[in-house]
């Protein structure tokens, strides 16, 4: 069985400050790990995708996430927030389907 | 290239009526999704398409929802009658054969409301 813990549903920073979303995943099997964006009234975008090779993903917009077999984690970070990284964050992970975590929603504070 | 198209947006209607949701993939892409995402939820899945067949509708809730995907393209949604509970953004996404190590490629969804 697979699935993803995303820890704080809500979360606020100020522009400028590091953006840190926690995701934690459980997986019987060596994961695929996924960071989507929502932005309101839009569909999903990926920011990022985990596929065992490098363990520190490089995605759009400035975003990384780090693979950490040891703690179960893919935690994304973004050293300095902007206004527009407002949005929806979703982590997955993936095996015979996708599993979406309940999301965290970002708020930047000017 | 253009990306996954969805129609209605918004569609609000009264409990009991059907309503019908359309889905166009990306071009080649042969795997079909349709998920829906509650208030402050993430997306969860109701069916998966590889071509016409439907390999994966086990949280699709038989006695009122169907669908199809009729020559492995495009494919529609339909709730039958609608429940109060129903309202949520229905999305559809799709993606290359095998995907679940690559990416899904979300339409903007439809999002139902049901008076």
């Amino acid at each position: 069985a697979q699935s993803v813990t995303q820890l704080g549903s809500h979360v606020s920073v100020s522009e400028g400050a590091l953006v840190l979303l926690r995701c934690n995943y459980s997986s019987s099997v060596p994961p695929y790990l996924f960071w989507y964006v929502q932005y309101p009234n839009q569909g999903l975008q990926l920011l990022l995708k985990y596929t065992s090779a490098a363990t520190l993903v490089k995605g759009i917009n400035g975003f990384e996430a780090e693979f950490k077999k040891s703690e179960t984690s893919f935690h994304l970070t973004k050293p300095s927030a902007h206004m527009s990284d407002a949005a929806e964050y979703f982590c997955a992970v993936s095996g015979n389907q996708f599993y979406f975590g309940t999301g965290t929603s970002l708020t930047v504070i000017p | 290239e253009a990306g996954v198209v969805q129609s209605p947006r918004y569609k609000i209607i009264e409990k009991k009526q059907p309503v019908a949701f359309w889905c166009n993939p990306i071009s080649g892409h042969n795997t079909l999704y349709w998920y829906r995402q509650n208030l402050g939820q993430g997306p969860e899945l109701l069916i998966r398409y590889e071509n016409e067949e439907a390999v994966d509708d086990s949280q699709l809730p038989k006695d009122r929802f169907s669908a199809e995907r009729l020559k492995g393209v495009d494919s529609t949604l339909k709730i039958q009658p609608a429940e109060l509970g129903d309202s949520a953004v229905y999305l559809c996404a799709s993606s290359r054969p095998s995907a679940y190590t690559g990416e899904l490629f979300f339409g903007e969804g439809s999002r139902l409301t049901v008076l």
